[in-house]
């Protein structure tokens, strides 16, 4: 399997536009997670699905930010508008029946 | 909150095994200890889990204290690719509202 995949690797933008950051699960996986890490706070993580319908949210910093599942194998992050505290990687990951989550490369933003 | 604690930081020589511990004293009956690894600019790597016994894959052993309070992460020949910071997580396997809390961990060094 090629495990969970992300687009893009990285991602230079200007603050105030708007961003999106793609993900595939691993095949047959019904819950998908994503993760933003910072120096200063961590992993934290910001929101899952399940069987692609939000369960969680409340990791979500604010409303500048939103998630998509339209279908088992692909989900979106979007922030809009962009700004320079939102740099960070940001991580997806899946897990089957929500035991053992495996993690996708990640995405580095960069807001300047 | 995280509800594990682990040194900061710990090194290891080449080749030796490294043994890393995990404080866990909350923890409940049904709750499983989970080890984690981030290597510099990659996603977290899933390395094993384990409820009460203690547990053996290609890549550690894990070791859990029979009041289930503690735990060892053991890299039985530590080599340079091993350098990273190695979380312990301890969560319900099957949940619906809980999810993985990564802490600090522990940055560990393989020394040549």
């Amino acid at each position: 399997d090629a495990g969970v995949i992300q687009s893009p690797r990285h991602e230079v933008t200007e603050m105030g536009q708007e961003v999106t950051l793609r993900c595939k699960p691993i095949s047959g996986h019904d819950y998908l997670f994503w993760y933003r890490q910072t120096m200063m706070r961590g992993l934290e993580l910001l929101i899952y699905f399940n069987n692609n319908v939000p369960i969680d949210d409340s990791g979500m910093p604010e409303d500048r930010f939103s998630a998509k599942m339209p279908n088992a194998s692909f989900s979106t992050l979007k922030i809009q508008p962009s700004e320079p505290r939102d740099s960070a990687v940001y991580f997806c990951a899946s897990s089957l029946v929500a035991k053992t989550q495996y993690f996708g490369p990640g995405t580095r933003l960069l807001v300047l | 909150d995280a509800k594990t604690t682990q040194p900061p930081s710990m090194d290891c020589a080449e080749g030796r095994a490294a043994n890393l511990p995990c404080n866990h004293s909350t923890i409940s009956g049904n709750e499983y200890v989970y080890w984690y690894r981030q290597i510099h600019s990659q996603g977290p790597q899933y390395i094993i889990h384990g409820l009460k016994n203690n547990e053996t894959n290609e890549m550690a052993s894990l070791i859990i204290t029979e009041d289930r309070k503690s735990s060892t992460l053991i890299l039985p020949h530590a080599t340079l690719r091993d350098t990273a910071v190695y979380y312990c997580i301890v969560r319900v396997a099957d949940n619906y509202g809980q999810n993985f809390v990564f802490g600090p961990g522990t940055r560990l060094s393989v020394l040549p």
